[in-house]
């Protein structure tokens, strides 16, 4: 898995957008970039992949940079239940590929 | 969505009995489970992967005897941590994958809180 780097924390004022970073400069030409959230004392919860192409779905846009070596998470409109660790991985897509999560971004929304 | 269920979402057991979890993906058959621990403030940590029909693969550290995982059928696996101890109080949680290769994605149980007193 390539290895990702994320800020430990963000705060982000509700009903803005929330920008969550991450380095991946590692990353290789098969391996997707996924995004997951840990609301406290839950289980992770998908939020979306990608590979080269920018994608979106309802929940959070993902933006990768053209040498793949970062991408942004993007929450359009964040809500008090937004608050969660957000986790970057980079694993190559093949069915039974471990997932190993790192520290993650602690993201706070401020009422 | 894929769902993947867990059970008993928390347990309190004696300290040298032995507890057993349950993991259930509820709409797709998974050939492959991931078990993980969390402890407070920490990220998951992967401890072993579950095969259907084979032996458990641990990771570096993680006693086999002791974290017993079988995988008996394509939507159930169970984790059992034997003897029990305060220090494997933690936050289990499985994860399985539906589907191989393209697209596919992760799904992860509601996870459960052992506490070992």
């Amino acid at each position: 898995d390539a290895k990702t780097t994320q800020p430990p924390s963000m705060d982000c004022a509700e009903g803005r957008a929330a920008n969550l970073p991450c380095n991946h400069s590692t990353i290789s030409g098969n391996e997707y970039v996924y995004w997951y959230r840990q609301i406290h004392s839950q289980g992770p919860q998908y939020i979306i992949h990608g590979l080269k192409n920018n994608e979106t779905n309802e929940m959070a846009s993902l933006i990768i940079t053209e040498d793949r070596k970062s991408s942004t998470l993007i929450l359009p409109h964040a809500t008090l239940r937004d608050t969660a660790v957000y986790y970057c991985i980079g694993i190559a897509n093949f069915g039974n590929e471990k997932l190993t999560f790192g520290t993650g971004t602690r993201l706070t929304i401020i009422p | 969505g894929a769902v993947v269920s867990q059970h008993p979402s928390w347990v309190i057991c004696k300290s040298g009995t032995s507890v057993k979890i349950e993991c259930r993906s509820l709409d797709f058959q998974a050939t492959t489970m991931f078990w993980y621990r969390q402890f407070p403030k920490q990220s998951l940590m992967l401890m072993a992967t579950s095969n259907e029909g084979s032996k458990a693969t641990y990771e570096q550290g993680v006693e086999k005897d002791k974290f017993l995982i079988n995988h008996a059928s394509l939507t159930l696996s169970t984790l059992t941590v034997t003897s029990a101890h305060p220090e494997d109080s933690s936050f289990y949680i499985c994860s399985a994958r539906d589907g191989a290769g393209l697209g596919s994605e992760a799904f992860f149980g509601q996870g459960t809180r052992l506490t070992v007193v």
